[in-house]
């Protein structure tokens, strides 16, 4: 069955201090995998996928195929970060599965 | 674009009344997904359309919901008689599908969602 797994709830950090959200998945064929991120009163909007290898708003993510992890990482949080994570596989045309979201709460 | 639009932003019913959700979706996009968010369950797909056709609608809780996309450019989902239980905040998104480059498919665009009270 399709799963995704994001084991903490919430997370609480300092600003500055390094933050990873887990995210572990379960997922026949071969997904892309995404992040996106609710800001307070906003819109759930992506923030990234593991395909661009990109870093957004400092957040990067890899791929572990083996371990079937895709975990989010930053090196120093800010306040601005503070939102909700959502984790989710997905293959173009279908539906995507969100793990129950991660809470990152930053403050200073 | 506008992006995803959805009306109302904010419903407040009564056990047992009708209640319609509506959403418009960024145009040329080909497929339409209704979620629903509450604090217990996180994030769960309802149903998807792709081509204005019903694809998936085992995520639909119950036959008191139901959901329809009459042409590319709007899809209702309505929940009759609604309960207590179905409060939560409802989106909508939109995607180009199979039909879009590598870059642009797969990306879902959100609403910015309907809550739902049911008293």
């Amino acid at each position: 069955a399709q799963r995704v797994t994001q084991p903490e709830k919430l997370l609480s950090v300092f600003k500055g201090a390094p933050v990873e959200l887990k995210c572990n998945y379960s997922y026949s064929g071969s997904p892309e995998l995404f992040w996106y991120v609710q800001y307070s009163r906003q819109r759930l909007q992506l923030l990234l996928r593991h395909i661009s290898r990109e870093s957004i708003k400092g957040f990067t993510a890899d791929l572990n195929k083996g371990e079937t992890s895709f975990h989010l990482k930053k090196p120093f949080a800010q306040e601005e970060d503070s939102a909700m994570y959502y984790c989710a596989p997905n293959q173009a045309g279908t539906a995507l599965i969100f793990g129950k979201g991660t809470t990152l709460s930053v403050s200073s | 674009d506008a992006g995803v639009i959805q009306s109302p932003r904010h419903e407040v019913t009564e056990m047992g009344q009708e209640v319609t959700l509506r959403c418009k979706p960024i145009s040329g996009h080909n497929s339409l997904f209704w979620y629903r968010q509450t604090m217990m369950r996180g994030l769960e797909l309802l149903i998807y359309f792709n081509n204005n056709v019903p694809i998936d609608d085992s995520g639909m809780p119950e036959d008191r919901f139901s959901a329809k996309m009459p042409n590319a450019s709007f899809s209702t989902l309505k929940i009759q008689p609604s309960e207590p239980r179905d409060s939560a905040v409802y989106f909508c998104a939109s995607t180009i599908g199979t039909s879009g480059g590598a870059r642009a498919k797969n990306i879902q665009y959100f609403g910015a969602g309907t809550r739902l009270s049911v008293l």
